[in-house]
C-alpha cells in the first residue's frame, strides 16, 4: 500500500520553462513534507519542506504547495535549468518517529 | 555545515565475508538512520537511532547489525549476506526524531553481493 505516490515516472521541460512535479499522499496523518533531488549514484539532497499547517513555502527557484483537503503537494521549479535534471522524490512523516515515507520519485529532465 | 559522510563509496563482497559502512556527522544531530536503495526505487527506511538508542528496526534480516558508538557515528555490520541485498546504503541525520525536521543523507555506499 503506496502512502506515498508520484503518478508520474519523468517530465521532460525546456530550459528557462516551469516545472512541476506532483505528489498524492493517503494518510491523514502525514503533517510534514519534504522534496528531495537524487543525481546518480549520490545520496537525496534536501531541496525544501513544507508543514501541514502552511499551504506555501518558498526557497528561491522552489516553491512547494500543499492542498490538505485534495492529500496533494507540488513542487515548482522557476525558471527550469538543465542541472536541475534529476530523479526528484516527495517524502511525508507524521509519526514523530523520525520515518520518512517516499514516493517512487519523478525523473526531470531539463533540454537546453 | 550539512555534510553526512559514509565509507567506503564502493564495497563488494562475497556471501560469507564480513564487513562494515560506516557513517559520520559533525552537525550535532542526535537522531541517525540507515536506508536501502535498489535501483529505480525510493529510499527504504531500515533503523533509527535517537540519542544513539535504536527506536526503529524495520524487521530487517539480522545479518545487518546496525551500531551507534556515540552521537557522531553510525556502523553498519554485514554478515552472511545474499546476493539481493546489493544495493545503495543511505545514512542519513537529523536534529531530533519527533519534531518535524529534514534528515540530510549521505552519499551512500554501493554494495555488490557476489
Amino acid at each position: 500500500d503506496q502512502q506515498v505516490k508520484q503518478n508520474s515516472p519523468s517530465l521532460s521541460v525546456q530550459e528557462g520553462r516551469i516545472s512541476i512535479l506532483n505528489c498524492d499522499y493517503t494518510n491523514s496523518m502525514f503533517d510534514y513534507f519534504l522534496w528531495y533531488k537524487k543525481y546518480p549514484a549520490e545520496g537525496p539532497t534536501f531541496l525544501i519542506s513544507i508543514s501541514s499547517i502552511k499551504d506555501k513555502n518558498e526557497d528561491g527557484r522552489f516553491t512547494v504547495f500543499l492542498n490538505k483537503s485534495a492529500k496533494h503537494l507540488s513542487l515548482h521549479i522557476v525558471p527550469s535549468q538543465p542541472g536541475d535534471s534529476a530523479v526528484y522524490f516527495c517524502a511525508a512523516s507524521g509519526d514523530n518517529t523520525g520515518k520518512l515515507i517516499f514516493g517512487q520519485g519523478t525523473t526531470l529532465q531539463v533540454k537546453p | 555545515d550539512t555534510e553526512v559522510t559514509q565509507t567506503p563509496k564502493h564495497l563488494v563482497m562475497g556471501m560469507t565475508n564480513k564487513k562494515s559502512l560506516k557513517c559520520e556527522q559533525h552537525m550535532g544531530h542526535r537522531a541517525m538512520y540507515w536506508y536501502k536503495q535498489k535501483a529505480k526505487k525510493p529510499p527504504e527506511l531500515m533503523f533509527v537511532y535517537s540519542y544513539e538508542k535504536l527506536s526503529i528496526n524495520e524487521s530487517v534480516p539480522s545479518r545487518f547489525s546496525p551500531e551507534c558508538p556515540n552521537s557522531s557515528l553510525l556502523n553498519l555490520h554485514l554478515h552472511a549476506l545474499q546476493p539481493e541485498d546489493s544495493a545503495l546504503y543511505l545514512c542519513a541525520s537529523s536534529q531530533e526524531v519527533g519534531q518535524p525536521d529534514e534528515q540530510y543523507f549521505g552519499p551512500g555506499t554501493r554494495l555488490t553481493v557476489t
